[in-house]
């Protein structure tokens, strides 16, 4: 069975532009998270969507984050403009309902 | 809100050493408990869970037992190999929220 895919997995830019990420999650799962991992720290959680639908956005700063998964499949994350405390991992993962989530590897994310 | 405590480190232990990683937690109702592992370069994974009181979760020689009355899922493991070395993560999902609140990771790190 495929994993998480997550693209890409570096990336580096300067603040003020904007980055998008991109997921895949395992096939089958309605559930998806996307994460932020501060070098440091535990993973913080975005956004959560069962199929194409939000179900926790609370701690997405959505003044300058977004995210969505038109079709209930794959996602995208985006940031714009960027700052430099957006410098972090950024995490997706995935899970059947809200029984064990898989992560994928990861997007790093560095903002100069 | 939700919250996990976990012993700062890192921690460093020889060969064959017994393992004891504190975890305690703050939350709303029942929720589950998880220690999720992250080895040098790869993605996060599940170690092993526990979905209520008292139960215990194991996996490749590593357990933590679910106690309500302290709060807390340590993890521990009898004799730690040089491969056990990488950072563990304890988490909790519940309270009314289905995604997880981390700690901010423990790295072990065992010297032959």
């Amino acid at each position: 069975e495929a994993g998480v895919a997550q693209s890409p997995r570096y990336k580096i830019i300067e603040k003020r532009q904007s980055v998008a990420f991109w997921c895949n999650p395992i096939s089958g799962h309605a559930t998806l998270y996307w994460y932020q991992q501060i070098l440091g720290q535990g993973p913080k959680l975005l956004i959560q969507f069962q199929n194409n639908g939000v179900v926790d956005d609370s701690q997405l700063p959505k003044d300058r984050f977004s995210a969505e998964r038109l079709k209930g499949v794959d996602s995208t994350l985006k940031i714009q403009p960027a700052k430099l405390e957006d410098s972090a991992v950024y995490l997706c993962a995935s899970s059947v309902s809200t029984d064990t989530q898989y992560f994928g590897p990861g997007t790093r994310l560095t903002v100069l | 809100g939700n919250s996990v405590t976990q012993m700062e480190g890192p921690v460093t232990l020889s060969e064959e050493a017994f393992l004891t990683i504190n975890c305690t937690y703050t939350a709303t109702g029942y929720p589950s408990l998880f220690w999720y592992v992250q080895y040098p370069g790869e993605g996060l994974q599940l170690l092993l869970k526990a979905t209520k009181a008292d139960d215990k979760g194991s996996n490749k020689g590593f357990e933590a037992t679910y106690r309500k009355e302290t709060t807390s899922f340590h993890l521990e493991k009898g004799s730690v190999q040089v491969s056990d070395s990488a950072v563990y993560f304890c988490a909790l999902e519940g309270g009314g929220a289905d995604g997880l609140t981390f700690g901010k990771g423990t790295h072990l790190i065992i010297q032959p």
